[in-house]
């Protein structure tokens, strides 16, 4: 599987953008870039998705680099419910399979 | 939205009993199943894919006869820990998606813990 890395971790204050980055130098022409995130005690929860193109949604916004070797996850305005592990992922669009990397720990400063 | 649901969310079980794990898809059906097992602070680590009317294809390093796995409906997988030891305490989770979806939906994970 195509690797990506990220930070261990990263602080934001609270009601401030958010921006979590991620390295896919690997990534091939049919892997979607994709995001889960983790709260505590939880299974993982889909946050956005994408190719080529940057998306929004109603939780966050990718955006994605024009040789799609990294791409960014913001959040708009941070809340403390947004602490959790996210996660970049990429998948085949044929493959059903998510294999998690290590992620990156966002902690909300109040 | 579609959701996955497991059971039960905790169980402490005695060393050397099994325990079964149930993942429900509640309003789609899903041929294909997968569980994971999280220890604390490390990331989801894939154990298996559950394959409904099939045997289940295991992660290298995966005990099978360790990790039974049952895909007997469209709707349901289940993950039985046989003879669990204090090592198999872990968070293990679940998850499935819609045929031709790209989001996958996890379960909200079991924590077991064998004493």
């Amino acid at each position: 599987d195509a690797k990506t890395t990220q930070p261990n971790s990263m602080e934001s204050n609270e009601e401030e953008p958010v921006h979590l980055p991620c390295n896919h130098s690997t990534i091939s022409g049919t892997d979607y870039i994709h995001w889960y995130r983790q709260l505590p005690s939880q299974g993982p929860e889909y946050v956005i998705h994408g190719l080529t193109s940057n998306v929004n949604n109603r939780m966050a916004s990718l955006a994605i680099a024009e040789d799609r070797k990294s791409s960014t996850l913001i959040l708009h305005r941070a809340t403390l419910r947004d602490a959790a592990v996210y996660y970049c992922i990429l998948r085949d669009s044929w493959d059903d399979k998510i294999i998690f990397g290590k992620g990156t720990r966002l902690h909300i400063l109040p | 939205g579609a959701v996955v649901s497991q059971h039960p969310s905790r169980v402490i079980c005695k060393s050397g009993t099994s325990v079964k794990i149930e993942c429900r898809s509640l309003d789609f059906q899903a041929t294909t199943m997968f569980w994971y097992r999280q220890f604390p602070k490390k990331s989801l680590m894939l154990m298996a894919t559950s394959n409904e009317g099939s045997k289940a294809t295991y992660e290298q390093g995966v005990e099978k006869d360790k990790f039974l796995i049952n895909h007997a409906s469209l709707t349901l997988s289940t993950l039985t820990v046989t003879s669990a030891h204090p090592e198999d305490s872990s968070f293990y989770i679940c998850s499935a998606g819609r045929t031709g979806g790209t989001e996958a939906f996890f379960g909200q994970g079991t924590r077991l813990t064998v004493v």
